[in-house]
Parts: structure tokens; sequence; C-alpha cells
């Protein structure tokens, strides 16, 4: 079992503030990490694939950084928007092929407006 | 990519009743994986089920009271049996596109299970 926690578990901000949250992992044996944004009564969906130490991956408003040797990735979300509320997972994926993932407890951000 | 359509999307159930919940994929996977979270909780792996064969189940969960179905390569279920109001959670299905390095989970939108 591999131990992936995320902090903090809840968050308020207001609409256009910039926010930040951090994935803590074990630090040996890495391979990839995954973020996977969830909202309310959707399926999580994909947000970023981080492979390498000291990788950053943006996608419009929101971006990762990767530390593999301190076992931490932490997600952005720059000028909040009502419509990035949701709870915020990072995973680490099987080292077997068809094993299952290792989920934090997950991010959950609500923005206000 | 895979699309999951999980199926009842919440419920509220009373305690001592059983509650089916049902996943289908739009294409064949050999292993399907049910995950519960608890409020305040990590995404928890219940059981990864196999076509043909029994569900492994993880540490802490065991068959008769989550009972899993896998008829095809397509469709599973999960039964939450005899349920108290400590089985309140999302229950979610999974499945896993291995690609190396860009491995990917997919999932259905969740039940949110509220007992009573």
């Amino acid at each position: 079992i591999l131990n992936v926690e995320q902090s903090p578990q809840s968050l308020h901000v207001q609409e256009g503030d910039s926010t930040n949250f951090t994935c803590s992992f074990p630090s040996s044996n890495f391979y990839a990490l995954h973020w996977y944004r969830w909202e309310t009564a959707k399926s999580p969906e994909a947000l970023f694939v981080m492979t390498l130490n000291g990788d950053e991956k943006k996608k419009g408003r929101i971006s990762a950084t990767l530390n593999t040797k301190e076992g931490y990735s932490y997600l952005y979300i720059k000028g909040s928007q009502p419509e990035d509320s949701a709870t915020y997972l990072c995973a680490l994926p099987p080292p077997n092929t068809g094993n299952q993932f290792y989920f934090g407890t997950g991010t959950s951000l609500t923005v206000i407006p | 990519s895979a699309v999951i359509s999980q199926k009842p999307s919440r419920d509220i159930c009373q305690r001592g009743t059983s509650l089916t919940i049902q996943c289908q994929v739009d294409s064949q996977v050999t292993m399907m994986f049910w995950y519960r979270q608890q409020p305040g909780q990590s995404l928890t792996l219940i059981a990864t089920a196999n076509q043909g064969s029994e569900a492994t189940y993880e540490s802490g969960f065991v068959i008769d009271k989550f009972p899993i179905s896998r008829p095809n390569l397509t469709f599973s279920t999960l039964t939450v049996s005899n349920m108290s109001p400590e089985d309140s959670s999302i229950y979610l299905c999974s499945v896993v596109r291995d690609r190396g390095m860009n491995t990917e989970a997919f999932f259905g939108q969740g039940t949110r299970l509220t007992v009573v």
C-alpha cells in the first residue's frame, strides 16, 4: 500500500484569488503521479500526468509541479473561478500492469463568487 | 479513453436494506475496480472485479457485505448489503488503460449513498 496524502482537506477562496495545494507521496520507487479533478455528480477527469523530477505542467489557469526527490507535487490555480470548485485528487498509478491506483484524500476547493 | 456509465447517481436507503450499483463500460476491459470514499477519507479500493472469476477483495472488505458480479467484459455490479449508516459514502467504479508511463484511470460518475 502506498501512502498518498493531500493537504489541505478543504479550502474556500474568493473568486479571483490564486491558491495551491499539496500532494505528498513516498519518494522511493516513484513511477508517475496523476492529478484528477472531480466535480460533484461527475466522473473524475484527468488533469496532469507527472513523471519527471522538476516537471511543470499547465492547462489554462491550472498548473502543477513535481519534486520526486522529496516526494511532493503542488497544484496551483491562478485567479480561481466558481467553476474551479471541485475535489482535486492526486494518485500514484500501479507499478504493475492492471493494478489499482493509490489515491490521496483529495482537496475540496470551493470558490466563492 | 473509456466512458463509464454508473447508476444510480445517488440514493437514500434505510438501514438493513441492500443497494446494487451498476457500471457499464463502452469497451471491453479485463479488470474493473470498485472504490469507496467515506467523508474525509481517501478513495479506498474495495475489490477488483475480473470477468469469469471471483472478485479480489482488499483487506477489510468481504464478499458477504459487498458482493460483486462481472458477467461480461463491459459490465459489473457492486451490492452494498445490510446497510448501516457507516456505509454512507461515495462509491466509484473505475477501469485502467495501460499505456506505460501514460497509464490512465477512468471513472464512473459515482454513487452517493446515504443510509438512514
